[in-house]
Parts: C-alpha cells; structure tokens; sequence
C-alpha cells in the first residue's frame, strides 16, 4: 500500500517570498508523483507529475519539484509566489504498474496563504 | 476541450430523497471517476469506470449508487444519505489503457452536497 504525509498543514508567506511545501510519501513498489492545486469551490488541476526520468520537474505557474528517492521525498517549491497562489495544494502518489486507472492516494493537503 | 462538467453545484438533500449528480466530458476518455471530498480533507476515490464497467469500488456502501449509461457521461444515485456524507463530490476522466502507463485526471469542479 502507498501513503502520503505532507508535513505541514498550513504555510503562511508574504508575497514575492519563496515557500517549499513538503511531501514524503511510503511505497513498497514504485509510483508515480503528483501536486495537485485546489482553488476555493474548485475541482482539483495538476501542477506537475513525476513519472520517470529527471528527478527536477518543472510544473504550471512557476512551480516545481524534486524527486528524491532516497528520502522518499517529492517537495514542491516555488521561488516567488503570488497572492493568487493562494490555494489548497494535496501531494498524490499512484503505483506505475498494473491498470493505467490506478488509485491516486492524496496526502491531507497543505493550506499555502499568500499575504500582501 | 479538457472540460469536465459537473451537475448540480449545489444540492441540499433530505435523508429520504433519492436525487442524482451527473458528470460528463467530451475527450473521448474511456476512465472516469468518482471522489468524495469532506471538509478540510482530501480526496478520497470512490468508483472507477473504465470501458463503461465498473472497475474499482472502494467498499461504498449501497446508498451510493453509480452508472455509467455511455462514455461521456457518469452518474451517482444518492438514496437514504446521511447527514455525514454531506461533501464535495468530485467527478474525474481520463485515459484508459489495461496495458498500464499514466493518463492525466482531469477533474470537474464537483457538487457540493448536503444532507438535512
């Protein structure tokens, strides 16, 4: 089975501020990686995956993550945010094999507050 | 287009109504899902459809009735609810392949359910 912590509930900043949001995830196979941005009263959009390949994914909006294998970490950092990043991010894992309609396993979300 | 339409937005339920919440897309994806959303929580999976066949339930109960009559187009027939599964209600496509790999969820904007 596969689990997702994101270790913080909420990350306030000031605008123009970097911020990281974190996510470890545990897996006794190999997965696949998501950020996912949910806007007040919205459904969910997918900010950037890591499938395979290069461990550095850049993603919409500016944002980007880093796989980290060793310390089953897939962190989320964005150099400048903007008061519209204002949002509910959720980290997600799937397993890679089996059915392409595997379940995804979404961490409890981190709150990120933009003020001005 | 990589729209998915939810409706209604809202709904307010007793818990002796039998209502249905309807989501459609027009990608040609062949998976489609459900996801139920509480307060301040993350998305959890429900039911997948793929090829207009159920495909995973996550052990939902009854109450929670869903079809799949085409591939454009997923229903959830709510009957007896509870006052606790009064949530956002999440529909989502994508891609389908038994041959495994990554297809994108695209997520509609859901329906904001409660119960009375």
């Amino acid at each position: 089975a596969q689990s997702v912590t994101q270790l913080d509930s909420q990350v306030p900043v000031f605008e123009e501020a970097p911020v990281e949001l974190r996510c470890n995830y545990s897996s006794s196979v190999s997965v696949y990686l998501f950020w996912y941005v949910q806007y007040p009263n919205q459904g969910l959009q997918l900010l950037l995956k890591y499938l395979s390949g290069s461990t550095l994914v850049k993603g919409i909006n500016g944002f980007e993550a880093e796989f980290n294998k060793s310390q089953t970490s897939f962190h989320l950092r964005k150099p400048s945010v903007h008061i519209s990043d204002t949002a509910e991010y959720f980290c997600a894992v799937r397993r890679s094999s089996g059915g392409s309609q595997g379940n995804l396993i979404f961490g409890k979300g981190t709150k990120l507050s933009v003020k001005p | 287009d990589t729209e998915v339409t939810q409706t209604p937005k809202h709904l307010v339920m007793g818990m002796t109504n039998k209502k249905s919440l309807k989501c459609e897309q027009h990608m040609g994806h062949r998976a489609m899902y459900w996801y139920k959303q509480k307060a301040k929580k993350p998305p959890e999976l429900m039911f997948v459809y793929s090829y207009e066949k159920l495909s995973i339930n996550e052990s939902v109960p009854s109450r929670f009735s869903p079809e799949c009559p085409n591939s454009s187009l997923l229903n959830l027939h709510l009957h007896a609810l509870q006052p606790e599964d009064s949530a956002l209600y999440l529909c989502a496509s994508s891609q389908s392949s038994l041959a495994g790999g990554y297809y994108e969820q695209y997520f509609g904007p859901g329906t904001r359910l409660t119960v009375t």
